[in-house]
């Protein structure tokens, strides 16, 4: 079965510098889709991206596809303290129905003020 | 405007015991319903979806079930919990048609003694 699989699982910086996080899948997509979350919360969704975009923007947000490598990245520029949440990638694929979104592991970002 | 709710917001229950959680959403008609587990540090496991009243599909053969008695009320039971249940049950639900953006609920931290 497909799934997204966070790169790296644990990342710390500091204030001001840029967060990049990555994600790989194993099958064809239909789309692609960040979500945040912050301890004991709910997932918030950022950006969704389709198969056939390589490159989307929102704020302080930039995420790339790269469908020939099976992958995305996550960069959030300028990062914040308020930024310190876990990350995650999600999946749908085709075949599917459209109803079962597959969700990474996540990525854990702190960020030191 | 949409809105999903969750509760309770933490559950304490002794292995063996009943379980019911309740997802309702207000604002939207015919949603798609989704029903995850998180264990701690981990990502997402879809438990069950519904894309409409009565109709469930499960993805993990487990303790588990879930049903929708109305448009926008999701449940998930169990008649026996076993420690293994022990997690953080998030509820979803998606425009119809499938391939949309999630929106979650505030989550259950159910813990099993």
């Amino acid at each position: 079965s497909q799934q997204g699989e966070e790169d790296p699982q644990a990342l710390s910086i500091q204030e001001g510098e840029n967060a990049t996080m990555n994600c790989s899948y194993k099958t064809s997509i239909n789309n692609l889709q960040w979500y945040r979350q912050n301890s004991g919360r709910g997932l918030v969704h950022l950006i969704l991206i389709r198969s056939n975009e390589r490159e989307k923007h929102s704020g302080r947000l930039r995420v790339t596809l790269d469908t020939s490598k099976k992958s995305s990245s996550l960069l959030i520029t300028a990062s914040r303290a308020a930024d310190t949440a876990s990350y995650f990638c999600a999946t749908d694929g085709r075949g599917t129905g459209g109803f079962k979104t597959i969700f990474g592991a996540g990525t854990r970002l702190f960020v030191k003020a | 405007s949409q809105t999903i709710h969750q509760w309770p917001a933490t559950l304490v229950q002794p292995v063996g015991s009943p379980l019911s959680l309740e997802c309702t959403v207000e604002g939207t008609s015919n949603p798609n319903l989704y029903w995850y587990r998180q264990a701690a540090g981990r990502g997402l496991q879809l438990l069950f979806y519904s894309v409409g009243i009565g109709q469930i599909s499960s993805e993990v053969p487990q303790n588990l079930s879930a049903s929708r008695p109305q448009d926008r009320q999701f449940i998930l039971s169990s008649k026996k919990l076993l420690l293994s249940d022990s997690g953080f049950y998030l509820c979803a639900w998606s425009g119809s048609g499938g391939y949309n953006e999630q929106f979650f609920g505030p989550g259950t931290r159910l813990t099993v003694l």
